[in-house]
């Protein structure tokens, strides 16, 4: 049973929508990440949480926001959507300490048109 | 700011032959080196990781070979077989910044049969 699952898988959307893309772990992780995958960029954080309630700015985090509810939950939102945030977006888990591994989601194709 | 680089961007090589993958990073507070495969319309996942206090680290036909002096490292792929094709992601960890991991823009290799 997958650990790290996402919704929606694809999305379409409309430029100036919101756009909420939801995560959930049963890993019992204390660290969550989201990323998103363009060709040429390899993956790029924009945000990540270290527990319930913590949002931390990632590398590019303009134009989004996260949300923390829960242990097991993460949020991506985009407030106002825009056809440069067309992308792949993952979403991962990971327990922390020294080798920091990460388990990923199976991904959310967003398309903004 | 990318401070993991990866060449080539892309590779090809014959079953049976050794692949090798470049990765370059700037930080020198960097602690954790892992690498990542991606197969096609999958997530990314954790091949092998290296830390500094070692120079090489193997595990079956995939070995990392590390250079702290020059900042370098290289992911050999012995005996390449055709089910490795996929695209390679360096990644990096500071304990300066928690557990981020600042990934590469990946090395696409196609083993030819």
């Amino acid at each position: 049973e997958a650990a790290v699952t996402q919704s929606p898988r694809n999305k379409v959307a409309v430029t100036g929508g919101k756009v909420t893309l939801s995560c959930n772990q049963t890993n019992n992780h204390n660290n969550m990440y989201w990323y998103r995958q363009d060709t040429g960029h390899g993956l790029r954080l924009i945000h990540y949480s270290y527990g319930a309630g913590s949002t931390e700015k990632g590398d590019i985090p303009d134009g989004y926001k996260a949300s923390r509810p829960s242990q097991e939950n993460f949020s991506l939102i985009l407030e106002l959507a825009t056809p440069s945030q067309t992308s792949v977006y993952f979403c991962a888990s990971g327990v922390g300490g020294n080798y920091a591994e990460q388990f990923f989601g199976p991904g959310t194709r967003l398309t903004v048109l | 700011q990318q401070q993991v680089r990866q060449s080539p961007q892309s590779l090809t090589v014959w079953e049976g032959e050794t692949a090798i993958l470049n990765c370059s990073y700037e930080d020198s507070t960097f602690d954790y080196f892992p690498w990542y495969w991606q197969f096609p319309r999958e997530s990314p996942a954790l091949l092998i990781a290296i830390r500094p206090v070692s120079n090489k680290k193997e595990d079956g036909r995939f070995t990392i070979f590390f250079n702290k002096r020059e900042k370098k490292l290289s992911l050999h792929i012995t005996d390449s077989q055709p089910g490795d094709s996929a695209t390679y992601f360096c990644a990096a960890k500071t304990s300066n910044m928690g557990y981020k991991l600042t990934f590469g823009t990946g090395t696409s290799l196609l083993v030819d049969p």
